[in-house]
């Protein structure tokens, strides 16, 4: 049974960099899209990006500036970094897997972890 | 860039049945937008229901089904169960990235 887990701290400074990971388990990393999601408090979910096992990634443009994915294959993770930040960017972060490129399903989720941006 | 429209809100009744739809403010929505939908309920991650207009998951009930309707994605529930009252949302490919719908709340009554 293929697993998710975000981890990351939970609250972040205005104008600072949100750094997320997500770890997967029970199955392979490789051949997937890995995704990012996020969900403000009350509020519909917004998907940030993707990347694919090659490394190749794929931005949300409304935050293609502020966003950068990243893969460890040795550690089966990958990465979210989002810099500097507002509170607008308060939410539940998710990470999902997506079995193919649109054809495909986001079938597998994160619980999700809540980051706050505060001072 | 492309906004993905769903009812806010719909009730119906215990054993009863409910269609949802996804619009695209770019036009009809085609089986090349591969429409997805998601179920959530409060304080759970979504979980996927449907995918490629209306391949289902080894999870997904057989009440559910997706479609193509008047140029818009839909998903319909047939027999509705006190269970299914959670907030549903749909997901379109557009332009090589994926847009979310705004939710549909879903109330069983």
């Amino acid at each position: 049974q293929v697993q998710l887990q975000e981890s990351g701290p939970g609250l972040v400074k205005p104008s600072e960099t949100l750094s997320l990971t997500c770890t997967v388990s029970g199955g392979s990393i490789s051949g997937y899209y890995w995704n990012w999601i996020r969900q403000p408090p009350g509020k519909g979910l917004e998907w940030i990006g993707y990347i694919y096992s090659s490394g190749t990634a794929k931005y949300n443009p409304s935050l293609k500036s502020r966003v950068t994915l990243s893969m460890d294959m040795s550690e089966k993770q990958f990465s979210l970094k989002l810099n500097s930040v507002t509170a607008a960017d308060t939410a539940v972060y998710y990470c999902a897997r997506l079995s193919a490129y649109a054809s495909g399903s986001l079938d597998y989720w994160g619980q999700g972890t809540l980051v706050t941006v505060s001072s | 860039q492309t906004v993905v429209t769903q009812e806010p809100s719909l009730t119906v009744s215990p054993g009863g049945t409910v269609t949802l739809t996804c619009a695209s403010s770019t036009g009809a929505v085609t089986s090349g937008y591969y429409p997805n939908w998601f179920q959530q309920k409060p304080g759970q991650a979504p979980r996927a229901l449907i995918y490629s207009t209306s391949n289902k998951h080894s999870w997904t009930p057989a009440r559910f089904s997706g479609s193509l309707l008047g140029g818009k994605a839909a998903l319909t529930l047939s027999g509705v169960q006190p269970e299914d009252e959670a907030e549903y949302y749909c997901l379109l490919y557009s332009g090589g990235v994926q847009v979310f719908g705004g939710g549909t709340k879903l109330t069983v009554l």
